[in-house]
């Protein structure tokens, strides 16, 4: 098993890009996260989804877009690239809410 | 206020000593997590509880949920436990969305 996986690890991006930070698991987990890290900062949660076909808001959701039309599938998607969408991005799954959560290597995104 | 607060933030100890990390939290929960970060900046998951006590190795979490304090011990600590520690908590049902909430991290630097 691969477990969670994470493209690209690092990306260069000018202000008003946009992109697609890809995550795939292989554990046939229902629920997957997207969590944002900032210097000195604990994680946050963008957005999740507890199965394919439904997604849902989390703590800091502005500025990023997800779908998940797969069970290993959830990319998130950043419209108009700002400055302060810089972070380390952290994709994570569950089998369930209240279960080990499995997170990817993370994806380090610098808007410039 | 943070909803998560973890004590200390930064922790520099020798090799064999015994470690202790404190993480209080002010919202209903269904679970407390334990997670570990590497320097590279990969995290791994070390313990998921929702009372009493887990141990694994030389790692011990244990939780009071009265309290809602848990803490995080390591016994006879070596340089390769240097890391970031990391308290996350699952809000309880209707507690608001699914994903974790976290604290800002304990920086562990154990030398030889």
């Amino acid at each position: 098993n691969a477990g969670v996986t994470q493209t690209p690890k690092f990306r260069i991006l000018k202000i008003g890009q946009s992109m697609t930070l890809q995550c795939t698991q292989d554990m046939n987990h229902n629920y997957m996260y997207w969590y944002r890290q900032d210097p000195g900062m604990g994680l946050k949660l963008i957005y999740y989804s507890v199965g394919a076909g439904i997604t849902d808001k989390g703590e800091v959701p502005n500025g990023y877009n997800v779908s998940r039309s797969t069970t290993e599938d959830f990319p998130l998607r950043l419209e108009l690239a700002a400055p302060s969408q810089t972070s380390v991005y952290f994709c994570a799954s569950s089998y369930g809410g209240v279960e080990t959560q499995y997170f990817g290597p993370g994806t380090r995104l610098l808007v410039l | 206020k943070n909803e998560v607060e973890q004590s200390p933030q930064n922790l520099t100890a020798q090799e064999g000593e015994f470690i202790t990390i404190n993480c209080s939290y002010s919202v209903g929960i269904s679970a407390l997590h334990w997670l570990q970060q590497h320097p590279g900046g990969g995290i791994v998951s070390l313990f998921m509880l929702s009372s009493g006590k887990k141990k694994h190795g030389r790692l011990i979490a244990t939780i009071n949920i009265q309290e809602k304090h848990s803490s995080l011990h390591i016994t006879a600590s070596h340089p390769r436990d240097s890391a970031v520690y990391i308290c996350a908590v699952r809000r309880g049902s209707g507690g608001g969305a699914d994903g974790l909430t976290f604290g800002k991290g304990t920086h562990l630097i154990i030398q030889p």
